[in-house]
């Protein structure tokens, strides 16, 4: 089993629709978690981190439950530039810090 | 936020030959620094954890004797793909973290913008 499993994509959605990306960890100690988004050829940049109590910014939203080891990211109003891949980003532990990222999931959208 | 750069952003070599890649955090210091390796269509991989004046911590499977990795100071690390062969291509991301708990950087990574090798 992957360390972060992400939904295995591609999401192909027109403009303007909401859009909900699933990742799970399996390491139940792990600290902080993040999306981050990576356009074609760059590197992967913050999007959010996510908190418990769940956090919002603009259009998007991030859920974090540690019961079921679950983290989401909810895209409303897509808009064209939100087309990237979405990594679910994880880490264990504040002195080892080990960053482990998801697959992530390609989200492509249209016109 | 942070920034980090890398150095060179692309190179061509011919196989055998060694290359060098800089990744310096420009406005913050970093006690620690990744390196990732990403083959198209893949997720990032880390492949060694660097931490400043001391050895670098390599995954399983990447070998240190291949690829170099010194961290002489807490803004400069370098990896170094010695004798590259062209399965070594691929994009390679270097990236950050502050220098302690209490530092607004520390619980996240800047990344550097890449550098992309091709070895023919």
């Amino acid at each position: 089993r992957k360390e972060v499993e992400q939904d295995p994509g591609p999401f192909n959605v027109p403009e303007g629709a909401t859009v909900a990306f699933n990742c799970t960890y399996s390491n139940s100690a792990s600290q902080s978690f993040f999306w981050y988004r990576q356009d074609c050829r760059k590197e992967p940049k913050l999007l959010m981190s996510v908190y418990s109590s769940g956090n919002e910014d603009g259009r998007f939203t991030a859920q974090l439950n540690r019961a079921s080891q679950y983290i989401s990211l909810l895209i409303r109003d897509s808009k064209l530039s939100d087309s990237a891949t979405y990594l679910c980003v994880v880490t264990l532990g504040t002195g080892g810090f080990k960053t482990i990222f998801g697959a992530g999931t390609r989200l492509f959208v249209k016109a | 936020g942070a920034v980090v750069s890398q150095h060179p952003s692309w190179v061509i070599c011919k196989s055998g030959t060694s290359v060098k890649i800089e990744c310096r955090s420009l406005d913050f210091q970093a006690t620690t620094m990744f390196w990732y390796r990403q083959f198209p269509k893949q997720s990032l991989m880390l492949m060694a954890t660097s931490n400043e004046g001391s050895k670098a911590t390599y995954e399983q499977g990447v070998e240190k004797d291949k690829f170099l990795i010194n961290h002489a100071s807490l803004t400069l690390s370098t990896l170094t793909v010695t004798s590259a062969h062209p399965e070594d291509s691929s994009f390679y991301i270097c990236s950050a973290r502050g220098l302690t708990a209490t530092d607004p950087s520390y619980n996240e990574q800047f990344f550097g913008p890449g550098t992309r090798l091709t070895v023919l």
